[in-house]
């Protein structure tokens, strides 16, 4: 079946640690790819989004994602992680040939001192 | 400033009575969508727009319904006949490509006693 994975339900790491996020999905067409962060009770907000070009894409707050077609994967890092980026982290894709945003279950991200 | 406005932000009601939740935006977006977001189970498509007057339904559509007799405006009433109505409700526009993002608003929570 059709499905954007994010298979970390729960991420903890430290204040200062690197961070690295998955995402797989499994669609036949490179698809459109996103991350958007939501605070809780929030919207989302865009982290970052790949359409096609450098595979290494950059995005706000100190994050990037690499887009790896071998591996159906867009995973997002971030090399030093602060406090305030505790949050939940969603990876979604628009599917090629549709125009709806399709998401993955999120990976919520907790930041200890 | 352009954006997407949703209200209410807390919504309650009785068991049994439709509701009506408003996404209004002014970003001149010819998209819209509605999400409905439950813990860990990411965000899950209910209905998308593309056009004036149409509208196609997600994942999830029964027990929702939708109308887009403007642009700017995207309502979605939640009938009795949604079975477990409380969640977080999350609207979207975006363009009309693929290629571009979608803006949220802040959502309304829904809460059915």
């Amino acid at each position: 079946a059709q499905s954007v994975t994010q298979p970390d339900i729960h991420i903890t790491v430290s204040e200062g640690a690197s961070l690295e996020l998955r995402c797989n999905y499994s669609y036949g067409a490179t698809p459109y790819l996103f991350w958007y962060v939501q605070s809780p009770g929030q919207g989302l907000q865009l982290l970052l989004k790949y359409f096609s070009g450098d595979t290494l894409v950059q995005g706000i707050k100190g994050f990037e994602a690499e887009f790896k077609r071998s591996q159906s994967s867009f995973n997002l890092r971030k090399p030093s992680v602060h406090w305030s980026d505790a949050a939940e982290y969603f990876c979604a894709v628009v599917p090629g040939g549709y125009n709806k945003l399709i998401f993955g279950a999120g990976t919520r991200l907790a930041v200890h001192p | 400033d352009g954006g997407i406005t949703q209200s209410p932000k807390y919504l309650f009601r009785k068991e049994g009575q439709n509701v009506t939740l408003s996404c209004e935006q002014n970003l001149n977006h010819d998209a819209m969508y509605w999400y409905r977001q439950d813990p860990g189970q990411g965000l899950r498509l209910i209905y998308y727009s593309q056009i004036v007057n149409d509208f196609q339904k997600g994942d999830i559509a029964e027990g929702y319904s939708v109308s887009r007799e403007k642009k700017e405006s995207f309502p979605l009433t939640v009938t009795s006949a949604q079975k477990n109505p409380t969640a977080f409700y999350l609207c979207a526009s975006s363009r009309i490509n693929g290629d571009t993002e979608a803006f949220f608003g802040q959502g309304t929570r829904l809460t059915v006693v």
